[in-house]
């Protein structure tokens, strides 16, 4: 079965540093989602991208974050200067139509600033 | 209460017996979904009850929705040690564009 896969699986960088997360979503998915989450806590939505563009973001996705697809199948999140408090998992999901079906999930990104 | 919160916020119980969990939300949606969660993984879709669907079911879940009191349950019957993971439901609030909106999720424990 066709999976989402992302890399690397842990990153540890220090505070300041820029970091990208990557994910390869499913190919022949149209939505693409990253979300967050800190240790034991909630499932965070940060953005939406379809059509190559972002479809929505939440408050957490500021100046700080941006994401893209460079090509046809890889999706990144880039995190500039990153603070003690961005330190979590990160999953990227994709789905065919969006929240009205089924999100794939990563195995996520553990990111850890130091 | 927050969009999509679930109880209780942990169940531990017996193999063989039954897990209810619970899952209440605010605003209207097009569909609920469950999801689960081992430690340390991605989270791996359930099950889809959509807004119009009173209940369903796979395998061992049922998944029932009542849109006027804005809560679903999530049944999981038989329990099994591998069921032991955390469970999420998600919500596709209408107008919502795109996006799955997840509670704080459940951790279940199932005893040998």
């Amino acid at each position: 079965e066709p999976e989402v896969t992302q890399t690397p699986s842990h990153q540890v960088t220090q505070m300041g540093q820029e970091v990208i997360l990557r994910c390869v979503p499913i190919s022949n998915h149209l939505y693409f989602y990253w979300y967050r989450q800190i240790l034991g806590q909630k499932v965070e939505f940060l953005v939406s991208f379809y059509n190559n563009e972002i479809s929505e973001k939440s408050e957490i996705f500021d100046d700080q974050f941006s994401v893209e697809r460079p090509d046809g199948s890889n999706f990144t999140l880039k995190i500039r200067s990153t603070k003690l408090e961005d330190s979590a998992m990160y999953f990227c999901a994709s789905s065919d139509i969006g929240g009205r079906s089924p999100l794939h999930f990563g195995n996520g990104t553990r990111l850890t600033v130091t | 209460s927050q969009q999509g919160e679930e109880d209780p916020q942990a169940l531990s119980i017996q193999e063989g017996e039954n897990a209810t969990m619970n899952c209440s939300y605010k605003t209207s949606i097009n569909n609920l979904q469950w999801y689960r969660q081992n430690s340390g993984r991605g989270l791996v879709h359930l099950i889809l009850i959509r807004s119009n669907e009173r209940e369903k079911h796979s395998g061992r879940l049922r998944v029932t929705l009542d849109t006027s009191k804005k809560s679903s349950s999530l049944l999981i019957t038989a329990s099994r040690a591998a069921d032991t993971a955390s469970y999420f439901c998600a919500t596709d609030i209408t107008g919502a564009n795109s996006k799955l909106t997840f509670g704080k999720g459940i951790t279940l424990s199932v005893r040998p």
